[in-house]
């Protein structure tokens, strides 16, 4: 059964720092693996996908990375702002599963001004 | 934002009681999604379906049901609802012929007393 971990469960960083959120998988079997944004009270929005095959990707300040080896990816956000602040979340599509996701508990950062 | 409706947004009911909450998309997306969301244990699939009449149970289906009976609304029940099942409920949709991600809704909060 896939599980996926994500480290720290919280993070407080000040405005403008570069900072890292972990997320590891403990099946490589994976088709691909997305990381989503929640704010507090909403839904999740897809922020970035990697397919299986794919070793990053990026969007403005969010660059994503993905080790399927070693069952690890990371969230690099740079220049960190206030509006940043949410949870985030990373999920793992299996290659044997269809469409269905399992995800990790989330990092809840907060971007101090 | 993709048109996900959930409804109700807040329910408060009592143990033993039948409750149904409803999923609609104007996305005419093929697969429909139940996730809950608790502390400690993020977000886990209930139920899903990938076609109109055609659902299969996710990781924490015992006590739920769900019906498909149109392509744009996916019901959830609780036949008998418990203190367990206090949550917070989310409906996505995807079409993997179209996109990779999972679009979600803005959540159903119950509490069962």
């Amino acid at each position: 059964k896939q599980e996926v971990t994500q480290i720290p469960a919280a993070l407080s960083v000040p405005e403008g720092e570069n900072l890292v959120l972990n997320c590891s998988f403990t099946d490589s079997a994976i088709y691909n693996l997305q990381w989503f944004r929640q704010d507090p009270g909403k839904g999740l929005t897809s922020l970035l996908l990697i397919q299986s095959s794919q070793r990053e990707q990026t969007s403005g300040r969010l660059n994503a990375s993905l080790d399927k080896s070693s069952g690890r990816s990371t969230l690099y956000i740079a220049a960190s702002q206030p509006g940043d602040s949410a949870t985030y979340l990373c999920a793992v599509r299996q290659e044997t599963s269809g469409s269905r996701l399992t995800f990790g508990e989330g990092t809840q950062l907060t971007v101090n001004p | 934002d993709a048109g996900i409706t959930q409804s109700p947004r807040h329910k408060v009911t009592e143990t033993g009681t039948p409750v149904t909450l409803r999923c609609h998309q104007t996305e005419n997306h093929r697969y429909m999604y139940w996730y809950r969301q608790d502390p400690g244990h993020g977000l886990r699939l209930i139920h899903y379906s990938y076609g109109v009449k055609d659902t299969d149970k996710g990781e924490v289906s015992d006590g739920y049901s769900v019906s498909r009976s149109k392509t744009e609304d996916f019901l959830l029940t609780l036949e008998s609802a418990t203190s367990s099942q206090t949550s917070v409920y989310f409906c996505a949709i995807s079409d993997p012929r179209r996109v990779e991600t999972q679009y979600f809704g803005p959540g159903t909060r119950l509490l069962v007393l």
